[in-house]
């Protein structure tokens, strides 16, 4: 079973800092499947990005994936307010869906 | 507007069972695979089961095979999950989802806002 290890655990930024999240497989995963989620506290995730760098609807463009192979990265370019919150991967594969442990992203 | 709406949760004894049900509106439900995501308390997701467009690929995680079934009724837009010999790891917020096509989605697209299922005695 592929394993997705996210980091760093907690990313402190202050507003209008770019962030980098970090997501890696451990084996290589197909672009096609990987997806990145947001969830604010209290709020059921929603989708941000699927095949690598795909926005979903009405995802600001400050939000950008990239990656390939067992490498895989979510960048918010500058952060908005309500840009803090928890971030996970998830990857698709073989009638399993799999997610990362998450990064929280706080207020500096 | 795609809605998913989950009920069913509660308090239950460990051993015991629960069926939780997701009403869904706002597309076409027959078209599109569902899914059941959990939340534990303070931790991550966890994909628990997802039903093809027709019923026909049930695929579980190890964690639930053989107590959780999955099942979904077209023609009332609603998606069921029964829950049986459940322990107090099953403990978690559970998340209808909508896939993105009709067998094995790449991902969810739509969460519903969860239900609350609990394992004590």
């Amino acid at each position: 079973e592929i394993v997705l290890t996210q980091s760093p655990g907690t990313l402190s930024l202050s507003p209008g800092e770019g962030a980098t999240l970090s997501c890696r497989a451990s084996q290589s995963v197909s672009s096609s499947y990987l997806a990145w989620y947001q969830q604010k506290p209290g709020q059921a995730p929603r989708l941000l990005i699927s095949g690598t760098s795909n926005r979903a609807t009405g995802i600001p463009d400050r939000f950008s994936g990239s990656g390939s192979g067992t490498d895989f990265t979510l960048t918010i370019s500058r952060l908005e307010p309500e840009d803090f919150a928890v971030y996970y991967c998830q990857r698709y594969g073989s009638s399993l869906w799999t997610f990362g442990q998450g990064t929280k992203v706080e207020i500096k | 507007e795609v809605q998913l709406l989950e009920s069913g949760g509660g308090l239950v004894q460990p051993g015991g069972s629960l069926t939780l049900s997701c009403a869904a509106s706002g597309f076409t439900f027959s078209n599109f695979a569902m899914n059941w995501v959990r939340q534990a308390p303070e931790r991550g997701l966890e994909w628990v089961s997802t039903i093809s467009y027709n019923s026909d690929n049930t695929p579980y995680a190890e964690s639930v095979k053989g107590r959780f079934t999955i099942s979904r009724d077209n023609s009332k837009n609603t998606l069921y999950l029964q829950m049986n010999s459940l322990r107090a790891e099953d403990t978690a917020v559970y998340y209808c989802t909508k896939g993105d096509r009709g067998i094995s989605p790449r991902v969810f697209d739509c969460w519903g806002q969860g239900t609350l299922v609990t394992v004590s005695s």
